[in-house]
């Protein structure tokens, strides 16, 4: 079976500048969740879908966005870039509440 | 009353020693306890992970420990091997989200 895959593995963008990333969960899964981790902050929960529904936002600003779509494929973009939001941002994908999460090897985004 | 808190945030280990990692919770309507390992430029990686129905649960060398009155949870893992050199974070989920609330993780380095 195969993992949860992001793309793309690696990005460069510059301030001001917006960016979209993806993310397709593991044959089967409905539900797919969104992190950012730092150094500073560890991982942060952005955001959760589950039938292209988002069920629960973390604590971010209105510039990180997402949606999914009918065959479970999740994106989520970040508009404005900041020099912080240089981040590996993270997909996580789980067949149910409070089940098995399964991460992806995420997005490394540089914002120079 | 979402935060988890990890100790120690790095730990040295000989080869064949026990790693022992602690987390504790402050929400009570937790009720979902993975532990994730991650290696450098990977995803977490899900290990094992405990509800709050059972006092310990073991998967080959690892062992998660709960103790739901003092609303803390503990990682051992027996048998410390060099490849087990890893960043470890508990996390934890309840009232029907999947969305994890993460440790600040434990950097562990076991010597050959």
């Amino acid at each position: 079976k195969a993992g949860v895959t992001q793309t793309p593995r690696y990005l460069i963008k510059t301030r001001g500048q917006q960016v979209t990333l993806s993310c397709s969960p593991i044959s089967g899964h409905r539900s797919v969740s969104w992190y950012q981790q730092t150094p500073g902050q560890g991982l942060q929960f952005l955001f959760e879908y589950f039938s292209e529904t988002q069920r629960n936002k973390g604590n971010f600003p209105g510039r990180f966005s997402g949606r999914q779509f009918s065959n479970s494929r999740s994106e989520m973009n970040v508009s404005t870039l900041e020099l912080g939001d240089s981040a590996l941002y993270l997909c996580a994908s789980s067949w149910r509440e409070n089940t098995e999460a399964f991460f992806g090897q995420g997005t490394r985004l540089t914002v120079v | 009353q979402q935060q988890v808190k990890q100790s120690p945030q790095s730990l040295i280990v000989q080869k064949g020693g026990i790693s022992i990692i602690n987390c504790a919770y402050e929400n009570t309507a937790f009720d979902y306890f993975p532990w994730y390992q991650q290696f450098p430029g990977k995803g977490p990686a899900l290990l094992i992970a405990i509800r709050p129905d059972v006092s310990e649960k073991k998967e080959g060398r690892f062992t998660i420990s709960f103790n739901k009155s003092a609303k803390q949870f503990s990682l051992h893992i027996m048998d410390s091997q060099p490849g087990d050199s890893a960043t470890y974070f508990c996390a934890a989920s309840g009232m029907g989200r999947r969305a994890l609330t993460f440790g600040s993780g434990t950097r562990l380095q076991v010597q050959p």
